[in-house]
C-alpha cells in the first residue's frame, strides 16, 4: 500500500527553524496538507495545498513541495509550538486519504 | 463557528458492530462544498482515514476498511454516522469525525483535507 514517509522525530531550539518532510511517489502530482497535535487534542490543519495557510495559522508556519518530497518550515519555533506533525495526501490513484506515520517536534 | 461532535458507545465488544454518530452545528451538511469524514486513532499511533461522504449518500472508503466499514448521512439531523462491523482489539481507538473539503469529488482525494474536527472519542473494543 501506498506510504507517506516522515522522520519519527525533529528537534530544535527555541528560535530556531525547524523542518519536518514528508516523502511519497505521489507528491510529485498531489497536493499535501500538514496537521498539528498536541496531548489529548485533535489535530489541527496547519498547512492545505502544499504551501497555504488557514486563517489564524501564525505566518511562521509555511509549506513548500520539491519532487516527491513536501517539507512543513516553522520559523522562529516556540515552545507551544512542540507536538505531532503529519502530512497527508492521496495515494497514488488519487482515490484514497493517506496519512504520514507523523513527526514528534521537541523544542529543546 | 462550525462546530462537530462524535458520540456513541465507549466500549464495544469483539465480533459487534462500533456504531458513532457525528453531530454538525453552525453549519449546514447539505453544503454542496464540502465532504464528511472519519479518521481514527489508535493510542500512542497515527492517524488513519476510514472515509468520507457527501450529503447526497456517496462515499468513499478506506480499502484496507471498506469490507468493514458503512458511512451513512441524516440531512435532516445535520447528522452522518460510521459502523464498523467485526471489531477485534486493533479498532479501539479515538475517532474524529472532520469536514472534509479541497475534492474535486467523493471518489477523489486529490486535495482533499480536512478543515474542522471534533474533540474526537475512545472507543475501545474489549470483552
Amino acid at each position: 500500500s501506498y506510504e507517506l514517509t516522515q522522520p519519527p522525530s525533529v528537534s530544535v531550539s527555541p528560535g530556531q527553524t525547524a523542518r519536518i518532510t514528508c516523502s511519497g511517489d505521489a507528491l510529485a502530482k498531489l497536493y499535501a496538507c500538514w496537521y498539528q497535535q498536541k496531548p489529548g487534542q485533535a489535530p489541527v490543519l496547519v498547512i492545505y495545498k502544499d504551501n497555504e495557510r488557514p486563517s489564524g495559522i501564525p505566518e511562521r508556519f509555511s509549506g513548500s513541495s520539491s519532487g516527491t518530497t513536501v517539507t512543513l518550515t516553522i520559523s522562529g519555533v516556540q515552545a507551544e509550538d512542540e507536538a505531532d506533525y503529519y502530512c497527508q495526501s492521496a495515494d497514488s490513484s488519487g482515490t484514497s486519504v493517506v496519512f504520514g506515520g507523523g513527526t514528534k517536534l521537541t523544542v529543546l | 463557528q462550525l462546530q462537530l461532535q462524535e458520540s456513541g458507545p465507549g466500549l464495544v465488544k469483539p465480533s459487534e458492530t462500533l456504531s458513532l454518530t457525528c453531530t454538525v452545528s453552525g453549519g449546514s451538511i447539505r453544503s454542496s462544498s464540502y465532504n464528511w469524514g472519519w479518521i481514527r486513532q489508535p493510542p500512542g499511533k497515527g492517524l488513519e482515514w476510514i472515509g468520507s461522504i457527501y450529503y447526497s449518500g456517496s462515499a468513499s472508503y478506506n480499502p484496507s476498511l471498506r469490507s468493514r466499514v458503512t458511512i451513512s448521512v441524516e440531512t435532516s439531523k445535520n447528522q452522518f454516522s460510521l459502523k464498523l462491523t467485526s471489531v477485534t482489539a486493533a479498532d479501539t481507538a479515538v475517532y474524529y469525525c472532520a469536514r472534509d473539503v479541497g475534492r474535486r469529488a467523493i471518489y477523489d482525494s486529490s486535495g482533499a483535507h480536512f478543515d474542522y474536527w471534533g474533540q474526537g472519542t475512545l472507543v475501545t473494543v474489549s470483552s
